[in-house]
């Protein structure tokens, strides 16, 4: 099965708020962990991306924070815009010298103006 | 830098015929990834090149599936015959290598009727 999964299939927030992506992972192995937003009819666009020596990484108006102790990601975003919907997926390579990701299901955003 | 190029980006095609789908990475990277992706989960690995070389088809349904890259650059991937069920968005990816932040084409959508 997938190692990598999302608490919520959906998430609805009003424009401006923040917003909360929540992932859980099983493989206590991976050491890699990437976010990608995907907008209807386009491929996976790079978010941010985490090692798994870190706990925190800022990028614009986004931070990914991984707690390893419950295997746990989340991808937060800042004053959420309308440009924001799309799925989001979070991933992670187990390890190993292949550079595989194993993806989530994803959670779909909607961001009501 | 010119991103990764798919062509077609849709298709539709009967049971039982075959189809082509082609990959064009970004200059120099020396991997490169062919996922599956079904309406509403995360992509799902396919086959990966290192240069022109496989490192990973353990996913790929070799009966009916089939993926070439002979140059090391451009990357083929085959579908014949197809069923209902290979109905999905087909997304090529490429790496620079040594990483596994992956950056995607836009995809093929692919219907089966």
């Amino acid at each position: 099965g997938e190692s990598v999964g999302l608490h919520l299939p959906t998430l609805s927030v009003q424009e401006g708020d923040n917003s909360i992506i929540n992932c859980a992972y099983s493989n206590s192995a991976s050491d890699y962990f990437i976010w990608y937003k995907q907008e209807s009819g386009k491929g996976p666009q790079f978010i941010i991306d985490i090692r798994s020596n870190m706990d925190k990484r800022q990028g614009q108006r986004v931070t990914v924070l991984l707690n390893k102790t419950v295997k746990h990601l989340s991808l937060q975003i800042a004053a959420t815009q309308p440009g924001d919907s799309a799925v989001y997926f979070c991933a992670d390579d187990s390890g190993g010298s292949n550079y595989k990701l194993t993806f989530g299901k994803g959670t779909l955003l909607t961001v009501n103006p | 830098e010119a991103g990764v190029a798919q062509s077609p980006r849709y298709k539709i095609i009967e049971k039982r015929q075959s189809v082509a789908f082609w990959c064009n990475p970004i200059s120099g990277h020396a991997t490169l990834y062919w996922y599956q992706q079904i309406l509403g989960q995360g992509p799902k690995l396919l086959i990966q090149f290192q240069n022109n070389g496989v490192v990973d088809d353990s996913q790929l349904p070799k009966d009916r599936f089939s993926a070439e890259r002979l140059k090391g650059v451009d990357s083929t991937l085959k579908i014949q015959p197809a069923k209902l069920e290979d109905s999905a968005v087909y997304l090529c990816a490429s790496s620079p290598g040594q990483t596994a932040r992956q950056y995607f084409g836009p995809g093929t959508r692919l219907t089966v009727t």
